[in-house]
């Protein structure tokens, strides 16, 4: 069964603070790598899919970077907002249609 | 446009009842997942529909646990009897299509607690 691994698991930032977490797959047979973001008692939402070696999105404040090669994805915060505490999900989407989620990191930010 | 509908919110039942969570996906996408979520780990796949298909359902504890979508449509995820275990958010998911990496579409989720 893929594997999809993230961290750290959680993590406590002062407001302004930049940040990044990392999600790790298994490099063969890979599609896509989606992130999602999940505010409590919300459903989680999509930031960014992601299906080139070397591709980097970027969507306000949070941008993205993947390495298919290595089986690697980070995600970057700058300048962390109350409203950027959430959870934070990757999920690796393969060639045989499975999409498989990591744990999560949960990010907390301080006023 | 209407996003993944689901009922309950929420759900307390006791250990060997049943429960049933409804699903309603976007309009127009074929492709309808479940996933169970207990708390401190990510979302794991139940079962997952193209149109009224399952294309897998293999870490669904079928003795206990059963998926239907009829006219590929809405879905409904029941679960009977019930274990401490089971209690998680039950998530619904659905995509425009099955091939292609699209993003997933989520519904509010169903809490559900077992006493």
């Amino acid at each position: 069964i893929l594997n999809v691994e993230q961290s750290p698991q959680s993590l406590h930032v002062q407001e302004g603070d930049s940040t990044n977490f990392t999600c790790s797959f298994p490099s063969s047979n890979f599609y896509a790598l989606h992130w999602y973001r999940w505010e409590t008692a919300k459903s989680p939402e999509a930031l960014f899919v992601m299906t080139l070696n070397g591709d980097e999105k970027k969507k306000g404040r949070i941008s993205a970077t993947l390495n298919t090669k290595e089986g690697y994805s980070y995600l970057y915060i700058k300048g962390s907002q109350p409203e950027d505490s959430a959870t934070y999900l990757c999920a690796c989407h393969t060639g045989g249609f499975k999409t498989i989620f990591g744990a999560g990191t949960r990010l907390f930010v301080k006023a | 446009e209407a996003g993944v509908a689901q009922s309950p919110r929420y759900k307390i039942i006791e250990k060997r009842q049943s429960v049933a969570f409804w699903c309603n996906p976007i309009s127009g996408h074929a492709t309808l997942y479940w996933y169970q979520q207990i708390l401190g780990q990510g979302p794991k796949l139940l079962i997952q529909f193209q149109n009224n298909g399952v294309v897998d359902d293999s870490q669904l504890p079928k003795d206990r646990f059963s998926a239907e979508r009829l006219k590929g449509v809405d879905s409904t995820l029941k679960i009977q009897p019930a274990k401490l275990e089971d209690s998680a958010v039950y998530l619904c998911a659905s995509s425009l299509a099955l091939a292609g990496g699209e993003e997933l579409f989520f519904g509010e989720g169903s809490r559900l607690t077992v006493l």
